[in-house]
């Protein structure tokens, strides 16, 4: 099966700029989430989606982080205004339902706020 | 104070070297514990996944541990290949809760 699809892989933007992620989870996953990894440190949960709601999103940023998984399927992770330290690694991984343990993630997209 | 906690921070071995990898955790009781790979630009890929009643799970030359009563998992690389550099992430599931180690980052060198 196709994995958990991410995009762009790279993105270079100065600080209080906009910046989107994309992501399309594998086939048939229902359960989405968006972690954020900073350079040395293990992925944080940013957002969990089961279906097209929220499960958990307490560690968002909500002043400028926002997330939307609209048909269920495919995810856009959004940073308006990004800052310097919003550098990192976000990375995009979904679960089966009966399998919600066993998670995939995508290769993640790189940003780096100037 | 990190509720899942991994050591070394790094490691570098010879290649054809064994080596082993620690977690301790605080996550109490918990519905299982993966251990990662992460090579450099790439997401993380599941080696083992343990739940609270296993003491032991193989994968090729991958093998954890889990010890529930000291909150303590291994994970034991055998004969090592250049391809097991990489940073390996210790997870912990409770419930719908993931909590993420640091970390540990392993260089295989010839």
């Amino acid at each position: 099966e196709a994995g958990v699809a991410q995009s762009p892989r790279y993105k270079i933007i100065e600080k209080r700029q906009s910046v989107a992620f994309w992501c399309n989870p594998i086939s048939g996953h229902a359960t989405l989430y968006w972690y954020q990894q900073i350079l040395g440190q293990g992925p944080k949960l940013l957002i969990q989606f089961q279906n097209n709601g929220v499960v958990d999103d307490s560690q968002l940023p909500k002043d400028r982080f926002s997330a939307e998984r609209l048909k269920g399927v495919d995810s856009t992770l959004k940073i308006q205004p990004a800052k310097l330290e919003d550098s990192a690694v976000y990375l995009c991984a979904s679960t089966r339902g009966e399998q919600r343990n066993i998670q995939y993630f995508g290769a993640g997209t790189r940003l780096s706020v100037l | 104070k990190n509720q899942v906690e991994q050591s070394p921070q790094s490691l570098i071995i010879l290649e054809g070297k064994n080596c082993t990898l620690q977690c301790n955790y605080t996550v109490s009781p918990f519905s299982n514990l993966r251990w990662y790979k992460q090579d450099t630009g790439r997401g993380p890929v599941s080696l083992t996944i343990m739940t609270f009643s296993e003491n032991t799970k193989s994968n090729g030359r991958y093998t954890a541990t889990l010890d529930a009563d000291t909150k303590q998992s291994s994970l034991h690389i055998t004969a090592s290949q250049l391809s097991d550099s990489a940073s390996y992430i210790c997870v912990v599931i409770r419930y719908q809760k993931v909590t993420f180690g640091i970390g540990t980052k392993l260089q295989v060198i010839p």
